[in-house]
């Protein structure tokens, strides 16, 4: 069964950089793109951007352009995403996704539990 | 970007009861929308995929329908597990943008 396990809650200072992983199991890992979005707390969901896990492509939302980078170790099939310059606006919850795609249907399939990242000083 | 509107933002009903969630995109998306669960814990599972296809394993009480600028998602009979938060979200065009959620809550 398909499984992406995240890591722990973080506790960050501002101005400071947070790197989250994001662990596959049960499925090729090359396969299929992660996606990672943002949950600030109550509220909805913003996408960040993909990276295709065999060739290492990335796109990112224009919004998050500059303080997301997404990376992959395929050796460990982990995805992560580090966050660089945190204020108090980068307090959220962070969701990895494994996408779904064919011509007609796209969804995000499989979510990770979350990984809160909390920044304070 | 496109912008998403879910209404209500909150729903208050019973078990047994029917409820429609609504999603109005700013502009037309083909169909190109998907609805997912998110429970109290965090957690967040899809449930319909291209307007109106059922994924798998989901009950069929869920359903949805549409087009256009125009979206919905029902559910036929409430059970005590459906009370979570929804979400509509297309992928028409990039980036793919969700709609603010509605929760569903007990009466």
């Amino acid at each position: 069964q398909v499984n992406l396990l995240q890591s722990g809650a973080a506790l960050v200072k501002p101005g400071a950089s947070v790197k989250l992983s994001c662990k596959a199991s049960g499925y090729t890992f090359t396969d299929y793109y992660i996606h990672w979005v943002k949950q600030s707390h109550g509220k909805s969901l913003e996408w960040i951007g993909y990276i295709n896990p065999n060739s290492g492509y990335t796109n990112y939302n224009e919004k998050f352009k500059s303080k997301a980078t997404l990376t992959v170790d395929k050796s460990t099939n982990t995805a992560y995403m580090e966050l660089s310059r945190l204020t108090s606006e980068d307090s959220a919850t962070y969701y990895c996704t494994r996408y779904y795609s064919s011509y007609t249907y796209n969804w995000f399939a499989y979510w990770g539990q979350g990984t809160l990242v909390t920044v304070s000083s | 970007d496109i912008q998403m509107t879910q209404t209500p933002s909150s729903m208050p009903a019973s078990l047994g009861e029917r409820v429609t969630i609504s999603c109005r995109a700013s502009q037309g998306i083909s169909n190109y929308l998907n609805w997912y669960q998110q429970k109290p814990d965090g957690t967040i599972k899809p449930l319909i995929y291209y307007t109106s296809n059922l994924q798998s394993g989901v009950p069929s009480r869920f359903s949805g329908s549409g087009s256009g600028t125009d979206y919905s998602l029902t559910i036929s009979s409430l059970e005590p597990e459906d009370f979570a938060m929804y979400y509509c979200q297309q992928y028409d065009s990039s980036p793919p943008t969700f709609g603010g959620g509605t929760k569903l809550e007990l009466k």
